[in-house]
C-alpha cells in the first residue's frame, strides 16, 4: 500500500519569495515520486519526477525537489516565485498507478 | 504530438439520468487511466487499462459505473444512474506503460454537475 500526505493545504507567498511545498509518502515497494501542477480548469501537468539516482531533481519552471529516504519526504522548492506559479500542486507516489496527495494551493501575491 | 483529449469539458445533468465521458489517449499509449477528482482533493484512481483489458477496477463503483476501451484506444466511462455525489471532475490519463514510474499524461477533464 502507498499513500501521500501533503502537509499544507494552502501556502500564500509574495512574489519573488522562496517557497517550499511539503510532501511525505509511504510505500511498501520501490519509490517513484512525482510532482504535478494543476492550473484552474486544466488537467495535471508534470513538474518533475524522481525514479532513481541523484536525490535532487530539477523540473520545469524553476522548480526542484529533494528525495529524502530517511524522512520519507519529497519536498518541492522554488527560490523565487512568480504570479504565474499560482496553482494547485500535487505530490504523488507510483508503482503502476499514481496515488496522489490532497494537494497544496499555492497563491502568489504581488 | 496531440495530448489526451476528453469530451465533453462540462456536463450538467439531473440526478438519476445517465451520463458518458469519452477519452482519446495519446497515440501509442497502451495504458489508460480514469481518475475521479472531488473538489479540494487529489485525483483518485477509478480504473486502469492495459490495452483493452481492465487490469485494476477495484475502485470503480460497479453498481452504477462502467467503462470500456474498445480496440485498446478510445475509452468511455459511464454513470447510470447519476447521483448528486457524483459531481466532480473526471480525468483521463495515458502512458506508454512498461516499468513503474512511467509518466502519465492527463487530459483537461470533464466537470460533471448533477442537480
Amino acid at each position: 500500500a502507498q499513500s501521500v500526505t501533503q502537509l499544507d493545504s494552502q501556502v500564500p507567498v509574495f512574489e519573488e519569495a522562496p517557497v517550499e511545498l511539503r510532501c511525505n509518502y509511504s510505500s511498501s515497494v520501490s519509490v517513484y515520486l512525482f510532482w504535478y501542477v494543476q492550473y484552474p480548469n486544466q488537467g495535471l501537468q508534470l513538474l518533475l519526477k524522481y525514479l532513481s539516482g541523484s536525490t535532487l531533481v530539477k523540473g520545469i519552471n524553476g522548480f526542484e525537489a529533494e528525495f529524502n529516504k530517511s524522512q520519507t519526504s519529497f519536498h518541492l522548492r522554488k527560490p523565487s516565485v512568480h504570479i504565474s506559479d499560482t496553482a494547485e500542486y500535487f505530490c504523488a507516489v507510483s508503482d503502476l498507478e499514481l496515488t496522489f496527495g490532497q494537494g497544496t494551493i499555492l497563491t502568489v501575491h504581488p | 504530438e496531440a495530448g489526451v483529449v476528453q469530451s465533453p469539458r462540462y456536463k450538467i445533468i439531473e440526478k438519476k439520468q445517465p451520463v458518458a465521458f469519452w477519452c482519446n489517449p495519446i497515440s501509442g499509449h497502451n495504458t489508460l487511466y480514469w481518475y475521479l477528482q472531488n473538489l479540494g482533493q487529489g485525483p483518485e484512481l477509478l480504473i486502469r487499462y492495459e490495452n483493452e483489458e481492465a487490469v485494476d477496477d477495484s475502485q470503480l463503483p460497479k453498481d452504477r459505473f462502467s467503462a470500456e476501451r474498445l480496440k485498446g484506444v478510445d475509452s468511455t466511462l459511464k454513470i447510470q444512474p447519476a447521483e448528486l455525489g457524483d459531481s466532480a471532475v473526471y480525468l483521463c490519463a495515458s502512458s506508454r506503460g512498461g516499468p513503474a514510474g512511467t509518466e502519465a499524461f492527463f487530459g483537461q477533464g470533464t466537470r460533471l454537475t448533477v442537480v
